[in-house]
């Protein structure tokens, strides 16, 4: 069975400008939480999506933004970047929230905001 | 709001040392996660801990689940090579137990 992947996996951007995450879950799975990782944040929560509908937010600014669709792809757009938006975003999948020992990770998209 | 403090922050052994690691919350957690994440890779589930004492083993890895309910060990027994890479806890937000709380990690090392 394929794992999650992510695209782009490295992405450089400029400050201002918009960017958009993919995130295919495994097969079957409907959940996909977003993640952003920062050395000195670690892992905070973004969002979660099942069956198309945002189900959890996390404490992030509108800017961050994301969708599902029927395929259960999702995506994560983030508008007018900062410099602090440059992180490693990642995604997990399961086949429903807080099934932890069927979550599985990305390997994510590093994102650099010059 | 919750946090997770781990120490220690980073750790360097010698191949074949044992590790002892540990997170602590000021709060009470009904589940500790432990996570190991390796370069270029998203985290992998090592250990998931459920009912306060529990201690739980994942062949040299060994993870209890503290009494208190603030706290939770893991420990890597006769470390080797691979066990190279970042070890997070974490565990549910108690007002929304679909959102995941996270330490910063501990960053362990190996020298062969």
């Amino acid at each position: 069975k394929a794992g999650v992947t992510q695209t782009p996996r490295y992405l450089i951007k400029t400050r201002g400008q918009q960017v958009t995450l993919s995130c295919s879950p495994i097969s079957g799975h409907r959940s996909v939480s977003w993640y952003q990782q920062t050395p000195g944040q670690g892992l905070q929560f973004l969002f979660e999506y099942f069956s198309e509908t945002q189900r959890n937010k996390g404490n992030f600014p509108g800017r961050f933004s994301g969708r599902q669709f029927s395929n259960s792809r999702s995506e994560m757009n983030v508008s007018t970047l900062e410099l602090g938006d440059s992180a490693l975003y990642l995604c997990a999948s399961s086949w429903d929230s807080g099934i932890y020992n069927e979550q599985f990770f990305g390997p994510g998209t590093r994102l650099t905001v010059l | 709001g919750q946090q997770l403090n781990q120490s220690p922050q980073s750790m360097f052994i010698q191949e074949g040392e044992d590790v002892s690691m540990n997170c602590t919350s000021s709060s009470i957690f009904n589940t500790w996660l432990w996570y190991k994440q390796e370069p270029g890779e998203g985290p992998v589930l090592l250990i998931a801990l459920y009912k306060a004492g529990e201690l739980t083993s994942n062949g040299r890895l060994t993870a209890q689940f503290g009494i208190t309910r603030k706290d939770s060990f893991l420990n890597i027994s006769a470390s080797i090579p691979s066990d190279v890479g970042i070890y997070f806890c974490a565990g549910p937000n108690a007002g929304n137990n679909r959102k995941l709380i996270w330490g910063l990690g501990t960053s362990l090392a190996v020298n062969p």
